[in-house]
């Protein structure tokens, strides 16, 4: 059983500042997928992540695959009310298997 | 792009009731779907895979008997929950694969809660 461990779970900050969530695991992950996902609605892909070591950017949003594929961090700079939301991390094995997901991150960003 | 819909969004009923959940790929064939199950504050926990046209793969710990999925097209896959109980309230999420393993797409849940 693969297992994503994701921290912090909780985190409150101010607009403005910078903030990163990790996502560890002793498994190797064949892609590593972000979701961000509001209450009441199916979760929406952000981005995926498939070679070790491998940077994406979405705007203030910077995503990181670990050069061994078992870990990736999301980073928010400048954050925004509106980012404020459940982000989830999910983990695949095979093309075709479900997501292991780890336990999210809620994110509240106050004005 | 690839859009997923989830029916009914919401359910209330009593307990004993079975109660059907579909999913639907609306714009691709979907090979595989994925059924999850979130209770509140938590994440989102793998349940079953469904296969169109096989029997569905179900995770350790989740009753086949009790959670019912049929696959029979390319499009749509139901979950039916049997005999529901207060203990199955929880928001369950499909999820849809297409042919050439993209990333998964969601559905918007549906809320199911027992009385």
């Amino acid at each position: 059983t693969q297992l994503l461990e994701q921290s912090p779970q909780f985190l409150s900050i101010q607009e403005g500042e910078n903030l990163t969530v990790y996502c560890n695991s002793s498994s190797v992950f064949s892609s590593l997928q972000w979701y961000r996902q509001e209450p009441g609605e199916g979760p929406v892909l952000l981005v995926t992540v498939v070679t070790g070591g491998e940077v994406k950017k979405l705007k203030r949003l910077t995503f990181q695959f670990g050069d061994a594929r078992k870990d990736s961090s999301l980073h928010i700079t400048a954050a925004q009310p509106g980012d404020t939301g459940l982000y989830l991390c999910a983990g695949l094995v095979g093309g075709a298997d479900g997501l292991t997901f780890g336990k999210g991150t809620h994110l509240i960003i106050q004005p | 792009g690839a859009v997923v819909s989830q029916h009914p969004s919401w359910v209330i009923c009593k307990s004993g009731t079975s109660v059907k959940i579909e999913c639907r790929s609306l714009d691709f064939q979907a090979t595989t779907m994925f059924w999850y199950r979130q209770f509140p504050k938590q994440s989102l926990m793998l349940m079953a895979t469904s296969n169109e046209g096989s029997k569905a793969t179900y995770e350790q710990g989740v009753e086949k008997d009790k959670f019912l999925i049929n696959h029979a097209s390319l499009t749509l896959s139901t979950l039916t929950v049997t005999s529901a109980h207060p203990e199955d309230s929880s928001f369950y999420i499909c999820s849809a694969l297409g042919q050439y393993n993209q990333p998964q797409h969601f559905g918007d849940g549906t809320r199911l809660s027992i009385l």
